[in-house]
């Protein structure tokens, strides 16, 4: 069974451009979440999907980020325009139920740079 | 204001012996706990959870502890091998709630030294 997967795994883009990053869970999974951490500091949550509605937004930083799960199937989340401050590593997880905290199984990340 | 701390941002042990890593957590409305391991340029990996329902969970070598009163749990890995040399991540969540996210702590990297 595979992954989760994320596209691409790094990006280097210049303050004031967009960047999208993809995230296909794993097949069946009706969870997916986003993450981001930031270097040194904690994993922190972003929002959550439920097919293709989104359960939790909480954690979305301003509104230069837009999350899309059309389909329910794979995700992406746009920033647009980027900051310095939107360096760091992206996280998208993904999980079959809600149970027990959720999260359990994560892609290995994209890793974004904003100079 | 961090809501789940890991006080140690490392820890050296020798192979073989106990690993024991530490988590406090200040919201008292989180009822259910993860350990995350993560070797670098990989996404987190699911360890052991454990419901605020028991105060010990077991998983081969991985144990993890919770001591509801205190807001604190442990990871407890016997006997440490070379491949345990990773970051680990404690994670808590309100299960039943309408925030589904998890709150990680920082990070403890763990070296296993042989």
């Amino acid at each position: 069974e595979a992954g989760v997967t994320q596209f691409p795994s790094h990006s280097v883009i210049e303050k004031g451009q967009t960047v999208t990053l993809r995230c296909d869970p794993i097949s069946g999974h009706d969870n997916l979440y986003w993450y981001r951490r930031v270097m040194g500091k904690e994993i922190k949550f972003l929002l959550h999907f439920v097919k293709e509605s989104k359960q939790d937004e909480s954690g979305m930083p301003n509104n230069r980020f837009l999350a899309e799960r059309t389909g329910g199937t794979y995700s992406t989340l746009k920033v647009q325009p980027a900051e310095l401050e939107d360096s760091g590593v992206y996280f998208c997880a993904s999980s079959q139920d809600r149970a027990s905290g959720g999260a359990r199984f994560f892609g290995p990340g994209t890793r974004l740079t904003v100079l | 204001d961090q809501q789940v701390k890991q006080n140690s941002p490392s820890l050296s042990v020798q192979e073989g012996r106990i690993s024991i890593l530490n988590c406090d957590y200040t919201n008292s409305m989180f009822d259910y706990f993860l350990w995350y391991k993560k070797y670098p340029a990989e996404g987190p990996t699911f360890l052991i959870s454990i419901s605020s329902i028991k105060d010990k969970n077991e998983d081969g070598r991985f144990t993890v502890f919770l001591n509801k009163s205190a807001k604190h749990l442990s990871l407890h890995i016997v006997p440490s091998q070379p491949g345990d040399s990773a970051v680990y991540f404690c994670a808590a969540t309100v299960s039943g709630g309408g925030a589904d996210g998890l709150t990680f702590g920082k990070g403890t990297h763990l070296i296993i030294q042989p």
